[in-house]
Order: C-alpha cells, then structure tokens, then sequence
C-alpha cells in the first residue's frame, strides 16, 4: 500500500537554528498539509498544498515557516529560525482530493533546546 | 473558533466487549467528518469521511453515524480486539474559508485487554 515518507523521524536543533522537514507524498495525490502535534494537545493544522502554491494556511504559519515542493515528489517544511514553542510532532498527508481521507506520514519529532 | 469535542478521553474494555466513542462538531458550514486511527508509533490511518447527514459506513467490525443537524458522530467498534487499541481521533472540515484543513478533537484513547 502507498505510504508517505518522512525524514528524519526525530530531529532535535538549537534554538535559532533553522531547520528543515522532509516528506514524500502519495505520488498520485494532489494536496499535501502539514500539520503538527504539541506534546498533549490536539493535533493542529499548519498549511495545505495544492497546484504548487498555498492554498490555506493557518494563524501559526508566519513568516519563519515555508513549504516548497522542489521537484514534483519531495515537499518540505522550513523553519527559519526555530523557537522553543516550535517543539512538536510534525505530521505531512496527502489526499487525492480535499474531501477525501488524508494518508498520514509517521511523523518528524522535533526537539528545540 | 472551531472546537471539536470528544468522549470519553479514555476507554479501557475486555476483548470482546462492544464499545463506541462520540464525537461533537459545529452544526453549521458542515462539509465533511473525518474519523482516523492512530496506534502508537504509527501514522494516524483514515477510517472514514462522511458527508451526508444521516450517513452510516462501515469497515469490518467498526462503524460510524453522522448527525450533522445536531453536530455529533458516533463511532462503534463490535467485539473489541486487543488490536483495536488506538487513539481514534475525529476530525471536522469545514465549508467555505477553512476548507481544506481539518480541525481535530483530543481523541479517544481506547486499550483492549485479552
């Protein structure tokens, strides 16, 4: 069954560090999102991707965020300049259509000290 | 804002045993209703999306009911298993602004013993 990728699985950076998280979606599929999990709270919507461009982002995703799709398979998120509070599961899906069940990537744990 | 809310937090059931979850969403600007399980270590994985009020789907022993006019979900697993214990989380999307992310409760987490 398809799978999405996600690299690294556990990344821990210095405050101020930027850094960079990496997915490999369904290849077939057209979305792509981000969404991250803090440590026991809900699970929360960063970004969604479609056409190449950002279609709907949320109040968290400012200006230290950035998502590329560099080369039609990889799409990844940048944190410019990390901050404690950006400690988190990060999560990529992708869909094959926005009313259509995500497929979940297992996720990059990030560590800011 | 949006709150999704879910009950119980916590579930703890016999193999064997019936058990179902609820999940409660704004009533209006509905578009869809999402439900995934997430076992530990792994991705959350879709188990359905639901559109239609008054809707029912079903997948093996797990099934799910939709009320959009009242804003809630109920998800039913038949005969628990000690492979059922996940955290089953759902998820609202909205109509309109907000369309294409979904908005998620705390979840339910459910452990099945032997």
């Amino acid at each position: 069954e398809p799978e999405v990728t996600q690299t690294p699985s556990h990344q821990v950076t210095q405050m101020g560090q930027e850094v960079i998280l990496r997915c490999v979606p369904i290849s077939n599929h057209l979305y792509f999102y981000w969404y991250r999990q803090i440590l026991g709270q809900k699970v929360e919507f960063l970004v969604s991707f479609y056409n190449n461009e950002i279609s709907e982002k949320s109040e968290i995703f400012d200006d230290q965020f950035s998502v590329e799709r560099p080369d039609g398979s990889n799409f990844t998120l940048k944190i410019r300049s990390t901050k404690l509070e950006d400690s988190a599961m990060y999560f990529c899906a992708s869909s094959e259509g926005a009313d259509y069940g995500y497929t979940f990537g297992s996720g990059t744990r990030l560590t800011v000290v | 804002i949006l709150n999704v809310e879910q009950s119980p937090q916590s579930l703890h059931v016999q193999e064997g045993d019936s058990t179902n979850f609820t999940c409660s969403f704004p009533s209006s600007n509905f578009y869809a209703l999402h439900w995934y399980r997430w076992e530990t270590a792994k991705s959350p994985e879709a188990l359905f999306v639901m559109t239609l009020n008054g809707d029912e789907k079903k997948k093996g022993r797990i099934s799910a009911t939709l009320n959009t006019k009242e804003g809630y979900s109920y998800l039913y697993i038949k005969g628990s298993q000690p492979e059922d214990s996940a955290t089953y989380l759902c998820a609202f999307q909205s109509k309109g602004t907000g369309f294409q992310k979904l908005v998620f409760g705390t979840g339910t987490r459910l452990l099945v013993s032997p």
